[in-house]
């Protein structure tokens, strides 16, 4: 069974300084894959940054970068120069690369202070 | 970009009613569509595993006949909620998974609000 650990459920930010949002994970696959979503208050999911288990590299997209730890288990998000537009709740998943189904964790509230 | 619809974005109807959501990939085929709820400042909670051509795959705890998932073609997936109740009120949201069995990607539909009166 997969698990995915969101341990700060609210998180504030002062505007243009960075942010760091944790995410641990459980599993005993070897191939899974890695997620950050942004969900603002319209409710839809957006992808922001994805990376493989495999991957040997810290993914990163633009002011997003993915922190990956394999031996800790942990891909914590860094989102780089916060926005105001930031503020939303982030989810951290995981998804079996054969099953495809992805295992959500609790979610973090970011906001942004002006 | 993939991109995946939900039709309604909103739905309210009255308790005992049946109401049908639609989740359509626009611009690729998904063999497989997951169907998540959500409730008010709480996580995706997957329900069920739909698979274009057979049964779905329903999560534990999730009742197969309340929730009918039916995945007729490669790009539509239907949640149809049988005699809502005010506690079936929530979000639910659709994804689809482009690309056959190696592929971990997932988009998202927009979700659909769900309220029963």
């Amino acid at each position: 069974a997969q698990k995915i650990t969101q341990t700060q459920p609210g998180m504030f930010v002062q505007e243009k300084e960075a942010v760091t949002l944790d995410c641990t994970y459980d599993t005993s696959d070897q191939s899974y894959g890695l997620f950050w979503y942004k969900q603002p208050s319209s409710g839809e999911m957006i992808f922001l940054i994805y990376q493989g288990s495999y991957d040997e590299q810290n993914a990163t997209e633009g002011r997003y970068s993915l922190n990956f730890q394999k031996a800790r288990k942990s891909a914590n998000l860094v989102i780089s120069a916060s926005q105001l537009g930031d503020s939303a709740m982030y989810f951290c998943a995981m998804s079996n690369t054969n099953a495809g189904k992805s295992t959500f964790g609790d979610g973090t509230t970011l906001t942004v202070k002006p | 970009g993939a991109v995946v619809s939900q039709h309604p974005s909103r739905v309210i109807c009255k308790s005992g009613t049946s109401v049908k959501i639609e989740c359509r990939s626009l611009d690729f085929q998904a063999t497989t569509m997951f169907w998540y709820r959500q409730f008010p400042k709480q996580s995706l909670m997957l329900m069920a595993t739909s698979n274009e051509g057979s049964k779905a795959t329903y999560e534990q705890g999730v009742e197969k006949d309340k929730f009918l998932i039916n995945h007729a073609s490669l790009t539509l997936s239907t949640l149809t909620v049988t005699s809502a109740h005010p506690e079936d009120s929530s979000f639910y949201i659709c994804s689809a998974r482009r690309g056959l069995a190696g592929a971990s990607w997932q988009y998202f539909g927009p979700g659909t609000r769900l309220t029963v009166t």
